[in-house]
């Protein structure tokens, strides 16, 4: 199995809603990544996950919170998001050793209003 | 911060003409992936790099990483309508962080 899943496909949520996205992978990866892609620009990365601990947090905003439960699952917990949040949010999953392919998921379209 | 720029921005080429993208950084990089991501689709990982002057072929794709550790390239040998898409390198910032930053991306046509 060499499919990363995320949850829901598409999300619409007003600025003062509480939503989470949800990310599985069952390759046994120890690293787990969430991206963020804004129409026609590369992924931007925003956190990554190394054993279930937050490794890198690229300054991103506490309005997203991401929670890895275990090594197979990672959440990113929306609250009091803008506008400008709206994007195709993914998730990705490698090995924790070379080689540091990523696999990642569909992603999950986010529209707020 | 790292910057990694990729040019052209956008290539339309003729099913059957070659294409290339270039991969520029501004600091030495430890090693480079490349992707590629079909319209409203999700990035495929297609090959990493980690040598200096590695050159790796995927049957007509070849990719290559310059001397130097900043540059990095992607050929695609006769163009088909199935390589539509854009193509993305991500280097590595710091060899086993996990942080890589993806280039800005080059978006290639072919037009049958």
């Amino acid at each position: 199995d060499t499919e990363v899943t995320q949850t829901p496909k598409h999300l619409v949520m007003g600025m003062t809603n509480k939503k989470s996205l949800k990310c599985e992978q069952h390759m046994g990866h120890r690293a787990m990544y969430w991206y963020k892609q804004k129409a026609k620009k590369p992924p931007e990365l925003m956190f990554v996950y190394s054993y279930e601990k937050l490794s890198i947090n690229e300054s991103v905003p506490s309005r997203f919170s991401p929670e890895c439960p275990n090594s197979s699952l990672l959440n990113l917990h929306l609250h009091a998001l803008q506008p400008e949040d709206s994007a195709l949010y993914l998730c990705a999953s490698s090995h924790s050793a070379d080689p540091y392919e990523q696999y990642f998921g569909p992603g999950t379209r986010l529209t707020v209003t | 911060g790292q910057q990694v720029m990729q040019i052209p921005q956008y290539q339309h080429v003729q099913e059957g003409e070659d294409f290339t993208t270039y991969c520029n950084s501004s600091t030495t990089l430890s090693n480079i992936q490349w992707y590629k991501q079909r319209p409203g689709g999700h990035p495929v990982f297609l090959i990493q790099l980690v040598k200096s002057g590695e050159v790796k072929k995927q049957k007509r794709l070849t990719f290559q990483f310059g001397e130097a550790k900043k540059n990095s390239s992607l050929h695609i040998t006769a163009t088909q309508t199935t390589d539509v898409g854009t193509y993305f390198c991500a280097p590595e910032e710091t060899s086993g962080t996990y942080k890589y930053i993806f280039g800005t991306g080059t978006r290639l046509k072919v037009l049958a």
